[in-house]
């Protein structure tokens, strides 16, 4: 069975500091992944996606198959960061996404 | 600019009452869904559908029911709610095809006391 697992649900970093948000799957066939973003006060947003293999505010994801995660890094933390993030899988054919349930990360001035 | 658009932002019913939440986009597009957001647990899928008058249930579908009469439109209907169902919803469109992009409403807090 399909599953996303976002270990931590709270991180907090120093601006300027690097930060990682870890994303694992768990998926037989190949998967489709992304990650969406919350700031407070907005609405759910799509802030990247791995076929994309771009950057969006200074954050990449790589997808690892062999290990299996989709971990989200920024080199440089901002304040502007903090917000909800969720990791989300998707399958060729299916119509959603499953979602991890969250990092809520705090980028400290 | 795409939209969805949730009809209430915020909602306060008690045990035992019957609650819509209406869901409206403007994107033409064929999946709707309606997802529960709370703290801890993430996004579950409660129901979605992929057509006019076509569902299928998620993850977490008891309790709730839902209709589609019209393209542009998702009605989430809780029959008899319960305080179990506190929580914040959200309603979210998507065109189809390859896994793609989910565009999300703003969200309906429902408190049941």
């Amino acid at each position: 069975a399909q599953r996303v697992t976002q270990p931590e649900k709270l991180l907090s970093v120093f601006k300027g500091a690097p930060v990682e948000l870890k994303c694992n799957y768990s998926y037989s066939g190949s998967p489709e992944l992304f990650w969406y973003v919350q700031y407070s006060r907005q609405r759910l947003q799509l802030l990247l996606r791995h076929i994309s293999r771009e950057s969006i505010k200074g954050f990449t994801a790589d997808l690892n198959k062999g290990e299996t995660s989709f971990h989200l890094k920024k080199p440089f933390a901002q304040e502007e960061d903090s917000a909800m993030y969720y990791c989300a899988l998707g399958q060729t054919g299916a119509n959603n996404l499953f979602f991890g349930t969250g990092t809520r990360l705090t980028v400290i001035p | 600019d795409v939209k969805v658009t949730q009809s209430s932002r915020y909602l306060v019913k008690r045990t035992g009452e019957k609650v819509f939440l209406e869901c409206v986009q403007d994107m033409d597009h064929e999946n709707m869904f309606w997802y529960r957001q709370d703290p801890g647990l993430g996004l579950r899928l409660i129901y979605f559908s992929y057509d006019v008058k076509m569902k299928e249930k998620g993850d977490i579908p008891e309790g709730y029911s839902v209709s589609r009469e019209k393209k542009e439109r998702f009605s989430l209907i809780l029959e008899s709610a319960s305080t179990n169902q506190t929580s914040m919803y959200l309603c979210a469109s998507w065109a189809g095809g390859a896994p793609g992009e989910l565009f999300f409403g703003e969200g309906s807090r429902l408190t049941v006391l």
